[in-house]
């Protein structure tokens, strides 16, 4: 297993445009966990899930915001009709039930709303 | 809910030198606790992590961190900084189950020759 994977890395979109990004966690882990990061702060939770069951979101996961993982392997996160202010480091993370030891990061996926 | 402060912004540093990164927090219980580096444009990768035990912890990259209970501190050490250790540092705290860890805005290392 190569860690966690997201795409894509790198995303520009118009405003007003809907994107989707994937996340592909450490295959064993049955957490998986969605931050946003804007330059210069640290990573903001957005969501977690726990297998395919969505558990807890962020009041920051407004309604143009939706999250799923389907199946409880890999997740989605779509953000609709875009604005400026979207415009983020979305970083994916998973860990085991047990996360006391932290949790595995991606690269993220840069996103830029012109 | 579970806080995070990192009190310094930016820290610059001569190659050689000692450094510590300073890290407060807020939980009511015992928190689980963690630091982690990015480097530019990339995700985060753990350094070190503490929830029980000694409460001095040895991670990567020959840091270490003391958990400090009466101060509600948690702070990063290296004895001798290399110019690879540029980087952002982030401590967070999770809280019971660990389900949404919360981050500091961060520390930007900056090395000097």
């Amino acid at each position: 297993d190569t860690g966690v994977s997201q795409d894509p890395r790198h995303k520009i979109t118009k405003r007003g445009q809907n994107v989707t990004f994937r996340c592909d966690p450490i295959s064993e882990h049955n957490r998986l966990y969605w931050y946003r990061q804007t330059l210069g702060q640290g990573p903001e939770f957005l969501t977690y899930f726990q297998n395919e069951a969505q558990l807890e979101k962020s009041r920051l996961l407004s309604d143009r915001f939706s999250a799923e993982r389907p199946k409880g392997s890999f997740s989605t996160l779509e953000i609709q009709r875009t604005e400026q202010g979207d415009s983020a480091m979305y970083l994916c993370a998973s860990s085991p039930q047990t996360a006391r030891d932290g949790y595995t990061f991606g690269s993220g996926t840069r996103l830029t709303v012109v | 809910a579970q806080s995070v402060t990192q009190p310094d912004i930016h820290i610059t540093v001569s190659e050689g030198a000692s450094l510590e990164l300073r890290c407060n927090y807020s939980y009511g219980a015992t928190p689980y606790l963690f630091w982690y580096v990015q480097s530019p444009g990339q995700g985060l990768q753990l350094l070190l992590k503490y929830f029980s035990g000694d409460t001095l912890v040895q991670g990567i990259k020959g840091f270490e961190a003391e958990f400090k209970r009466s101060q509600s501190s948690f702070n990063l050490r290296k004895p001798s900084v290399h110019w690879s250790d540029a980087a952002e540092y982030f401590c967070a705290v999770g809280a019971y189950n660990n389900n949404d860890m919360r981050f500091g805005a961060g520390t930007r290392l900056t090395v000097k020759p």
